[in-house]
């Protein structure tokens, strides 16, 4: 099956600094790859996603680029605000084959304003 | 708010016991799936339904069991249970099988 890889587990970040986070997949049945993000208290939110015929995407803030070649894909924000703080999950899902998102174990971002 | 509704949010029960967690799915979505989040474990896929039929099981203990009804809402059964099944269940759903999934807010289960 599937395993994704995660890393850091935890980033601490100053406000307006940009902060990456990374991931890696086994499957390369894998097409479809979607980032969310955690708040306390809350379900997981789905902040953007890639599928694997494209190599980058942005929306404002966030960008989440994809190397299928070398199976990870990384999300990126830039300008970070305290209300970035949470924990974010990657996820890698293959949407011909088993439909499970398998997800990493999650990055705690904390912005320090 | 995702549209999709867990009840309760907070559980606690003592060992032993058996607990149903309840989860309607965001409206048209055929496809629901519950997940467990342990403090140090992430997300982990425990069973998906699609339009009433088990579609993939995970790691689902035994003691655990799920079914989607003709509404399409879902009941994850937790039996026999132990403190280590103390965690986050989330329920998510998507429309069809290869679309994004939006997840519920999630129910606290404490076992004591």
């Amino acid at each position: 099956g599937e395993n994704v890889e995660q890393h850091p587990s935890t980033l601490s970040v100053q406000e307006g600094d940009s902060a990456v986070i990374k991931c890696t997949y086994s499957d390369s049945a894998s097409n479809y790859f979607p980032w969310y993000k955690q708040e306390l208290g809350k379900g997981p939110q789905l902040i953007i996603d890639i599928r694997s015929n494209v190599g980058e995407k942005k929306d404002q803030r966030i960008a989440v680029t994809l190397n299928k070649t070398a199976k990870h894909f990384s999300l990126h924000i830039t300008e970070t605000q305290p209300e970035d703080s949470a924990v974010y999950f990657c996820a890698a899902q293959d949407l011909g084959g088993s439909y499970i998102p398998t997800f990493g174990r999650g990055t705690s971002l904390i912005v320090h304003p | 708010d995702s549209g999709v509704t867990q009840t309760p949010k907070h559980l606690i029960t003592a060992t032993g016991q058996r607990v149903t967690l309840r989860c309607s799915p965001r409206s048209g979505d055929l496809s629901v799936y519950w997940y467990q989040q342990s403090l140090d474990q992430g997300l982990q896929f425990l069973i998906q339904y699609y339009n009433g039929e088990e579609r993939a099981k995970g790691n689902i203990l035994e003691r655990f069991s799920a079914q989607q009804f003709p509404d399409l809402h879902s009941e994850l059964n937790l039996s026999s249970l132990e403190l280590g099944d103390s965690a986050l269940y989330f329920c998510a759903s998507s429309v069809v099988l290869n679309t994004e999934a939006f997840f519920g807010q999630g129910t606290r289960l404490t076992v004591v």
